[in-house]
Order: structure tokens, then C-alpha cells, then sequence
């Protein structure tokens, strides 16, 4: 069974730094490019970034560039999200997903599995 | 990168179809057939029910369909159940290798 499992959310106050985990299993780790995507209470989906199977291309939102870093360890079977200078618009809840991936590493940009997701607060 | 546009909400009957649609450019789905669309109930992770505009993943009713012409994708819910509303997502490769999702639209059945 594939199951994606996030945590590493909490609340952090302006500022603050937070490094999110996503845990894999039930699948070869090192063959899927992975993605974030957050979802800020009451809100839409809004995807953060994605990183390539072994970790060549990295992409981000544009919003996102600068604060957040994506990276994984393929031995470890985790996907990582580095997220400073956190602001209260940065609250979410964070989803980690995975992408289908060719055999050449092409995704191919959809998420068939998904994480439960980690809520990370931004508050004084 | 905007959003793309979709319709806040949409409602029907049960039996009945209802169709969301997903506006984009010529920088998303304008030139990209990786369109897919995912349905999230209240207070849980999203569910990938098309990808690849009109393909859908091995679980999905063939109640679900999905199309695409110029800029604009579509998703068409044909007679429409009680368990189908939620909130749904449409999102887009982008000419940039990012995606893109769409604002979101609440599908009442009534």
C-alpha cells in the first residue's frame, strides 16, 4: 500500500523557520518526482514545488521562490520542505504528493497519491 | 502564474449532470494535454479522478468525464450522486515545467 506521511507542522511564530517531512512507503521512492501543495484554511489548493527522482530539476510557484527549499533523500524514502521567513499567509495545511514518473524521469504532472497533510500555524 | 478560473460552485439535482469548467491561457492549458482534476470532500486530502484531460484513473465511475478545447477544461458529472459533492480542483502543466491549480468550485447536490 502507498502511503505518504507528512509532519513536521506546528505553530511558529513570524519569522520563524520550519523543515516539513514527508515519509514513503509501499512504493520505489527513488523512481517518483514528488511535489508539495498547501492549502491555506478555507482556501484552494495552491502547489508549493516539485523535485525530480534524483533531484536534478527543482521547480517552485513563483510566490514561493526564495523562502522555500525542496529536497529529498532517496535512501531515506523522504521528501523535505524548508520553508523560512515564515509569514501568517504561509498557513496551511501542507500536502506532500506524488507524481507519476516515466522511466526517463519525466513527470507526468498529476498526483495520483496524496499525504494526509501537516498544519503549519504562523502566529504570535 | 495566476490561477486558473473556475466557478466558485455549481449545483444539481440527483440524476442530473453538472459540468465545471477551468479557464486558463495559452501558457497552460492552452498548450499542455497534462490537465487532470481532483474532488476533495470537507477534511480530507484531494482525490485525482482525470488526468491527462479525459483519462481516468483505474476506481473512478465513468460518471466522470473530461475535456478540453482552446484554453478552457471541462468536467462533466453525469448523473450526479449525493457522495459527489465536494470541492473540485482543476490544475495544469504549465509552459514554464510548474503547474498551475485552479480557484476550486463546491458542487451542491440538491
Amino acid at each position: 500500500e502507498v502511503l505518504l506521511v507528512e509532519s513536521g507542522g506546528g505553530l511558529v511564530q513570524p519569522g520563524g523557520s520550519l523543515r516539513l517531512s514527508c515519509a514513503a512507503s509501499g512504493f520505489t521512492f527513488s523512481n517518483y518526482k514528488m511535489n508539495w501543495v498547501r492549502q491555506a484554511p478555507g482556501k484552494g489548493l495552491e502547489w508549493v514545488s516539485s523535485i525530480s527522482t534524483s533531484s536534478s530539476f527543482i521547480y517552485y510557484a513563483d510566490s514561493m521562490k526564495g523562502r522555500f527549499t525542496i529536497s529529498r533523500d532517496n535512501a531515506k524514502k523522504s521528501l523535505y520542505l524548508q520553508v523560512n521567513s515564515l509569514r501568517a499567509e504561509d498557513t496551511a495545511v501542507y500536502y506532500c504528493a506524488r507524481e507519476p514518473t516515466s522511466y526517463y524521469g519525466s513527470g507526468n504532472y498529476y498526483f495520483d497519491y496524496w499525504g494526509q497533510g501537516t498544519l503549519v500555524t504562523v502566529s504570535s | 502564474q495566476s490561477a486558473l478560473t473556475q466557478p466558485p460552485s455549481v449545483s444539481g439535482s440527483r440524476g442530473q449532470s453538472v459540468t465545471i469548467s477551468c479557464t486558463g491561457t495559452t501558457s497552460d492549458i492552452g498548450s499542455s494535454d497534462r490537465v487532470s482534476w481532483y474532488l476533495q470532500p470537507p477534511g480530507t486530502a484531494p482525490k485525482l479522478i482525470i488526468y491527462d484531460v479525459s483519462n481516468r484513473p483505474s476506481g473512478v465511475p465513468d460518471r466522470f468525464s473530461g475535456s478540453k478545447s482552446g484554453n478552457t477544461a471541462s468536467l462533466t458529472i453525469s448523473g450526479l450522486q449525493a457522495e459527489d459533492e465536494a470541492d473540485y480542483y482543476c490544475t495544469s502543466r504549465t509552459s514554464s515545467s510548474t503547474l498551475v491549480f485552479g480557484g476550486g468550485t463546491k458542487v451542491t447536490v440538491l
